[in-house]
């Protein structure tokens, strides 16, 4: 079973559309992320959720909302796309109780092309 | 901001080992060195990380000099697969997750057969 699954893998959008990208993980973490790599490659964290609580909230346009239903899953809904918003978007998970805790697992990741 | 500095890009024939080394001269006391990497089209996958000994797991040899300013991941025997983005972090071991991780460029490792 994969560890931490995001749909979808791919998606194509105009400008101006709202989508959303799922993220679960099956790792029994209670810490989930949000990244975006852009095109020139920069991995840069955009949230972190612990036990459905905001815990790291980077400079991120407010068109971007995530979501936490419970600790196992953390989506993330993007309003009004815009061009810059074509990245590849990493959901990642850790547990708090490994010392040393930055130990991320990441998803396989998902490339939003926006026309 | 990157609180190390990675050579862009290295060379390492199959089946040698590869070195890959990282200074972090500003490193604080509770930080640890963190090393993650990225195989072409693949999500980032975490390899080893160490405080002030040197580690070893199944994947790499971590190295941290005494003074911890600098460290060197060591892949054993490297294979083609090896070939990726390798990035060397330091960060807190912070408990409540609330720790960015900042990945910068990274070294680019080309293991060559």
């Amino acid at each position: 079973d994969t560890a931490v699954s995001q749909t979808p893998k791919y998606l194509v959008t105009q400008m101006g559309n709202d989508k959303s990208i799922k993220c679960e993980q099956n790792l029994g973490h209670d810490t989930m992320y949000w990244y975006k790599q852009d095109s020139k490659k920069f991995l840069k964290i955009m949230f972190s959720y612990n036990n459905k609580e905001l815990i790291i909230n980077e400079t991120v346009p407010n068109r971007f909302s995530p979501k936490s239903p419970d600790k196992a899953h953390l989506n993330l809904h993007i309003n009004s796309l815009e061009l810059g918003d074509s990245a590849v978007y990493f959901c990642a998970s850790s547990s708090r109780t490994f010392v040393g805790a930055n130990v991320l697992t990441f998803g396989a990741g998902s490339r939003l092309t926006v026309l | 901001d990157a609180k190390t500095t990675q050579p862009p890009s290295m060379d390492c024939a199959e089946g040698r080992a590869a070195n890959l080394p990282c200074n972090h001269s500003t490193i604080s006391g509770n930080e640890y060195v963190y090393w993650y990497r990225q195989i072409h089209s693949q999500g980032p996958q975490y390899i080893i990380h160490g405080l002030k000994n040197n580690e070893t797991n199944e994947m790499a040899s971590l190295i941290i000099t005494e003074d911890r300013k600098s460290s060197t991941l060591i892949l054993p025997h490297a294979t083609l697969r090896d070939t990726a983005v390798y990035y060397c972090i330091v960060s807190p071991g912070d408990q409540t997750g609330a720790n960015n991780l900042f990945f910068g460029t990274g070294t680019r490792l080309t293991v060559i057969p």
